[in-house]
C-alpha cells in the first residue's frame, strides 16, 4: 500500500521569504508520480507541480520547485519569494502504476504574513 | 475552461436521511473519484470509478455507495446519513494515465444534524 506523510500541520513565512514544505512517501512500485496540490480558502484544489519518479532532475514551476530524494522517499516543496496569495493548504500526493488512485497526505496549512 | 461541478456547496441533512452528492465533469475523463476531507486527516478516498458502471472501493467506503451511469456523472450516496459523516466531500476526475493532473470540484460541505 502507498502512504504519504506530511509532518508539518502548520507553517508560516514572511512575505518575500522562502519556505520548504516536507513530504515523505512509501511505495513498493518503481513507476510512480508525485504531486503537490494547493487548496486556497476558496477550496478549489489546483495542481502546483508534478515529478516523475524516474527523472533525476527536480521539477520547477516559476517560484515553486521540488527537492526529490528518491532513495530517501522524500519530496519537499520549496516556495521562493512567498506571496500573500500562497496562503493555502498544501497537499502532497502519489499515483503509482499499480493503481491510478491518488493517495494524499494530511496537508500543511501555510500562512504567508505581510 | 475545464470544469468539475459539484451540485451543492453547502448541505444540511438530518440523521437517517438518504443523501445524494452529484458530480459532473465536462472533460470526457475516464476516471472519477470521491474523497472526504477532514482536518488532520487530509483527503481520504471513498470510491473511484474508471469507467461507466465500474467502481472500486477506496479506503473508507463504509456507509457510502456510488453510481456512474454516464461517463460525465459520478454520484455519491449516503444511504442513511449519520453525524460522523459530517465532512467536506471533494469530487475529482482524471483522464487515463499515471501522470495526469486531477481536476477537482469546489467541494460540498455536508452537515448531518
Amino acid at each position: 500500500a502507498q502512504t504519504v506523510t506530511q509532518s508539518q500541520p502548520e507553517m508560516s513565512v514572511q512575505e518575500a521569504e522562502t519556505v520548504t514544505l516536507s513530504c515523505t512517501y512509501d511505495t513498493s512500485e518503481n513507476n510512480y508520480y508525485l504531486f503537490w496540490y494547493k487548496q486556497p480558502p476558496s477550496r478549489q484544489m489546483i495542481l502546483v507541480i508534478r515529478q516523475e519518479a524516474y527523472k533525476q532532475q527536480n521539477a520547477t514551476e516559476n517560484r515553486f520547485s521540488v527537492n526529490f530524494q528518491k532513495a530517501a522517499k522524500s519530496f519537499s516543496l520549496k516556495i521562493s519569494d512567498s506571496q500573500l496569495g500562497d496562503t493555502a493548504m498544501y497537499f502532497c500526493a502519489v499515483t503509482t502504476s499499480g493503481t491510478y488512485k491518488y493517495i494524499f497526505g494530511t496537508g500543511t496549512r501555510l500562512k504567508v504574513l505581510a | 475552461d475545464v470544469k468539475v461541478t459539484q451540485s451543492s456547496r453547502y448541505l444540511v441533512k438530518r440523521t437517517g436521511e438518504k443523501v445524494f452528492l452529484e458530480c459532473v465533469q465536462d472533460m470526457d475523463h475516464e476516471n472519477m473519484f470521491w474523497y472526504r476531507q477532514d482536518p488532520g486527516l487530509g483527503l481520504r478516498l471513498i470510491y473511484f470509478s474508471y469507467d461507466v458502471k465500474m467502481k472500486e472501493k477506496g479506503d473508507i467506503p463504509e456507509g457510502y455507495s456510488v453510481s456512474r451511469e454516464k461517463k460525465e456523472r459520478f454520484s455519491l450516496i449516503l444511504e442513511s446519513a449519520s453525524t460522523n459523516q459530517t465532512s467536506m466531500y471533494l469530487c475529482a476526475s482524471t483522464p487515463v494515465g499515471l501522470n495526469t493532473e486531477a481536476f477537482f470540484g469546489q467541494g460540498t460541505r455536508l452537515t448531518v444534524v
